[in-house]
């Protein structure tokens, strides 16, 4: 049952920006939304993760639609580095401390 | 050392074998958790672990499957008489324990092969 949808793949160029978008259309009005990447041969890493305004770090960017139906991840500057396996996760306020992750996105940079 | 460490980076066991996988926790982390990774899936949840009390095990496939945190500190996941399908990478999970608004940060895995 899972609580997002997010494409298989995409490529991007480096040095653009990488546009990685969700779905969570069942999401309530407790649960947050979490990005995670994993790149190859490691344990997933935490990139950001909001309620319901658009939050910035010096990783990504997160935007979220009005209605929390959705969400974009946005890499600024895409490197070769930034190539993994992107998560989008959804998670309660309280009560499940779990990560449920999904399949992801597989993200390839390009020179 | 800063991040969560786990032992060993590669196990291979012969099929019946028990293993045993340690985590290492980040200092004065209360949350443990441990998911199993199969090739080319996400992650899926074993096992929650706050402090020593074990609060959440609905993710251990079999009983074959057991956890300990006994000092609250260091983990160990056992598998007993191990299986091919038991052959995945083991994560280790840990946060401060301080609400939703933390991240989680990861070990690098064990990759249990079982032959």
């Amino acid at each position: 049952d899972a609580k997002t949808t997010q494409p298989p793949s995409m490529d991007c160029a480096e040095g653009r920006a990488a546009n990685l978008p969700c779905n969570h259309s069942t999401i309530s009005g407790n649960e947050y939304v979490y990005w995670y990447r994993q790149i190859h041969s490691q344990g997933p890493q935490y990139i950001i993760h909001g309620l319901k305004n658009n939050e910035t770090n010096e990783m990504a960017s997160l935007i979220i639609t009005e209605d929390r139906k959705s969400s974009t991840l946005i890499l600024p500057h895409a490197t070769l580095r930034d190539t993994a396996v992107y998560y989008c996760i959804v998670r309660p306020y309280k009560g499940d401390y779990k990560l449920s992750f999904g399949a992801g996105t597989t993200v390839t940079v390009r020179a | 050392g800063a991040g969560v460490s786990q032992s060993p980076r590669y196990k291979v066991a012969k099929r019946g074998q028990d293993v045993a996988l340690r985590c290492d926790p980040i200092s004065g982390h209360v949350s443990l958790f441990w998911y199993q990774q199969a090739l080319g899936q996400g992650p899926e949840f074993l096992t929650y672990f706050q402090n020593e009390a074990q609060l959440d095990k609905s993710g251990l496939p079999s009983d074959r499957f057991f956890a300990e945190r006994p000092e609250g500190s260091v983990s160990t996941l056992k598998i007993q008489r191990t299986q091919q399908e038991d052959s995945a990478v083991y994560l280790c999970a840990t946060d401060t324990g301080r609400g939703l608004n933390t991240e989680a940060f990861f070990g690098q895995g064990t990759r249990l092969t079982v032959v």
